[in-house]
């Protein structure tokens, strides 16, 4: 059963600080792995989804990277920005096929950012 | 603009009373889901559905009804909403089945059932 923890739970730094999240996962055989971010009261919008074959994924201020080895993966934040303040979530899609097909994606709890001006 | 719609957006409905949330995408996805987050125990899988009348339950899918009639729409159902479905509910899309592929969410649907 995939497992997916992140922490810390609650970040808060002050802006401009360069700054990493952290995502680890039980199953070592992911196929990807989805970073979202959650405002309050608000949807999930993707930031980033790394595949298994690749170490890393750049989306501006944003990036992801993926170790399978070690079960982890980091968003790095650079130059924070007060904007940045949200809830960020990894996730790892499950799929199984047989016997009975399961589609779903496994959250982290999150870790609530907050970037002071 | 691809995106996947929800409503409504905040619900407070009382007891036992028959209520469906609405979910739909423009992007001709195939895949569809239902998640329910809640405080401590982050989001779970409450349905999902590979196609047009093919559904199947994910890990919490008790009190819950959903159908595919049509491929861009999958409606959540609560026949009897209890206060323990009180929640933030999220319907997911996807192209095609996981895991390749990148999940699109709604813009949730707080639900309050007193």
């Amino acid at each position: 059963k995939q497992e997916v923890t992140q922490i810390p739970a609650a970040l808060s730094v002050p802006e401009g600080e360069n700054l990493v999240l952290n995502c680890s996962f039980t199953d070592s055989a992911i196929y990807n792995l989805q970073w979202f971010r959650q405002d309050p009261g608000k949807g999930l919008t993707s930031l980033l989804l790394i595949q298994s074959s690749q170490r890393e994924q750049t989306s501006g201020r944003l990036n992801a990277s993926l170790d399978k080895s070690s079960g982890r993966s980091t968003l790095y934040i650079a130059a924070s920005q007060p904007g940045d303040s949200a809830t960020y979530l990894c996730a790892d899609p499950y799929s199984s096929i047989t016997p009975r097909g399961s589609e779903k994606l496994v959250f982290g709890k999150g870790t609530k950012l907050t970037v002071n001006p | 603009e691809a995106q996947v719609t929800q409503n409504p957006r905040y619900l407070i409905t009382v007891t036992g009373k028959k209520l469906t949330v609405t979910c739909s995408q423009n992007m001709n996805h195939e895949y569809m889901s239902w998640y329910r987050q809640d405080p401590g125990l982050g989001l779970r899988q409450i349905y999902y559905s590979m196609n047009v009348e093919v559904t199947d339950k994910g890990d919490v899918p008790e009190g819950y009804k959903v159908s595919r009639k049509e491929k861009r729409n999958f409606p959540l159902i609560l026949e009897s909403p209890s206060p323990n479905q009180t929640s933030l509910y999220f319907c997911a899309s996807t192209n095609r089945g996981l895991p390749n592929t990148e999940a699109f969410f709604g813009q949730g649907t707080r639900l309050t059932v007193v």
